[in-house]
């Protein structure tokens, strides 16, 4: 099993649309979480912390479940500007461990 | 505040060469994490290290890679004699050893290595 493992994709949504990432990790230990964006050819910028109760950040909503080790992440109103890579991220140990990532393509 | 700063942007390497690879974190950061993205695939980790000592180095090929993180001076990544399967993009994120786990990491812009 591997240590991240997120939804296969491409998504391809028209603008406006709700969409939603899915990820598991395998390490019960993993204290922190994190999804990132990666734009093509560039490195990734974190986009938001997820925590246990869950966090909002405008259009963007991260929910975390240690019971099921599984986080997530909504987006509402798509925008052409949200198509990029999202990297579910995990932390454990000694350093952070990235899904492959799932890509996000909004169109008009 | 200069960010990570990552040079060179773009090597190519004929194969059986070295290629070093140089990172500066970002002030303040005395972190520096290596991570290889491999065309199609997600970042992986290489080696973690901390001035002068390397701390993790788990996700190190064996043989031909090493790194380093002096007490002055950038972090190097060191490939010697690169084969084609070494083409990728090399990122190096730093932190300040106290905050990664409550804010991530910040990435350089990343090298990419091609070895023709």
């Amino acid at each position: 099993r591997k240590e991240v493992e997120q939804d296969p994709g491409p998504f391809n949504v028209p603008e406006g649309a709700t969409v939603a990432f899915n990820c598991t990790y395998s390490n019960s230990a993993s204290q922190s979480f994190f999804w990132y964006r990666q734009d093509c050819r560039k490195e990734p910028k974190l986009l938001m912390s997820v925590y246990s109760s869950g966090n909002e950040d405008g259009r963007f909503t991260a929910q975390l479940n240690r019971a099921s080790q599984y986080i997530s992440l909504l987006i509402r109103d798509s925008k052409l500007s949200d198509s990029a890579t999202y990297l579910c991220v995990v932390g454990a140990g000694t350093a952070l461990i990235f899904g492959k990532g799932t890509t996000l393509s909004v169109s008009s | 505040n200069a960010g990570v700063m990552q040079n060179p942007r773009h090597l190519v390497r004929r194969r059986g060469q070295e290629a070093r690879l140089r990172c500066s974190p970002m002030k303040g950061h005395s972190h520096v994490y290596w991570y290889r993205q491999l065309p199609e695939e997600g970042l992986k980790f290489m080696v973690y290290l901390q001035k002068e000592n390397i701390i993790d180095e788990s996700g190190m090929p064996k043989e031909r890679f090493s790194a380093e993180f002096p007490k002055e001076g950038p972090s190097i990544l060191r490939i010697q004699q690169v084969v084609r399967g070494d083409s990728a993009a090399y990122f190096c994120a730093s932190s300040s050893g106290t905050e990664e786990f409550v804010y991530g990491y910040t990435f350089g812009s990343g090298t990419r290595l091609t070895v023709v």
